[in-house]
């Protein structure tokens, strides 16, 4: 049963444009969100994150966005350039649980000139 | 200076061999993991250690032993390996839970 879901496995978008990836999660007891990012034959990095007391966080060109009500975040990166291009892996925490990150299945972006 | 190292890299063998596979991290965190990456692209934990002690052991088979030497160190050894064991081995390490450290991880393939 998949908890965290990425249902876009794909999206390709202009350099200087916005590129929004999105995230679903079913479990309401959830309340740490996060985001990795996967470059070829590297591990995931922490890219940013969002307690769920929060509705954004913003860290230079990268925003997320938590809707509780509609379990789903997302990732907006403005402007997107050609080295955001990798694999971004949206994960949940619940705070009893804080050592067992979850996973969706990720979303490769692709920025061209 | 790579803050978690894995090796080896790349792990071809044979069905019923056994092999590990190690993990050392140098950024002082008391916890560290072991995630697999399958064929789908699902990145399940396996594993979590934390201060030598396990945490967490999800539903991998017994064939699956971790050992984790000192805290800086987590070994994932596998015996009578099988075909479904081939994919992708990541370890990790973070302080707070949150945010991980990962490896560059270890591509088994098994035949």
């Amino acid at each position: 049963d998949q908890q965290v879901k990425q249902n876009s496995p794909s999206l390709s978008v202009q350099e200087g444009r916005i590129s929004i990836l999105n995230c679903d999660y079913t479990n309401s007891m959830f309340d740490y969100f996060l985001w990795y990012k996967k470059y070829p034959a590297e591990g995931p990095t922490f890219l940013i994150s969002i307690s769920s007391i929060k509705d954004k966080n913003e860290d230079g060109r990268f925003t997320v966005f938590l809707n509780k009500s509609a379990k789903h975040l997302s990732l907006h990166i403005v402007p997107s350039q050609p080295g955001d291009s990798a694999v971004y892996f949206c994960a949940a925490l619940m705070e009893y649980n804080t050592d067992k990150l979850i996973f969706g299945t990720g979303t490769r972006l692709q920025v061209f000139p | 200076d790579t803050a978690v190292s894995q090796t080896p890299k790349y792990l071809v063998t044979q069905m019923g061999n056994d092999k590990s596979i190690k993990c050392e991290q140098n950024l002082g965190h008391d916890t560290m993991y072991w995630y697999k990456q399958d064929s789908k692209k699902f990145l399940k934990i396996m594993f979590s250690y934390n201060n030598k002690e396990l945490i967490i052991n999800e539903t991998v088979p017994n064939r699956f032993s971790p050992k984790s030497p000192d805290k800086a160190h987590l070994n994932l050894h596998i015996n009578s390996l099988e075909l479904g064991d081939s994919a992708v081995y990541f370890c990790a390490s973070s302080q707070d839970g949150e945010k991980l450290f990962f490896g560059s991880g270890t591509q088994l393939s098994v035949l």
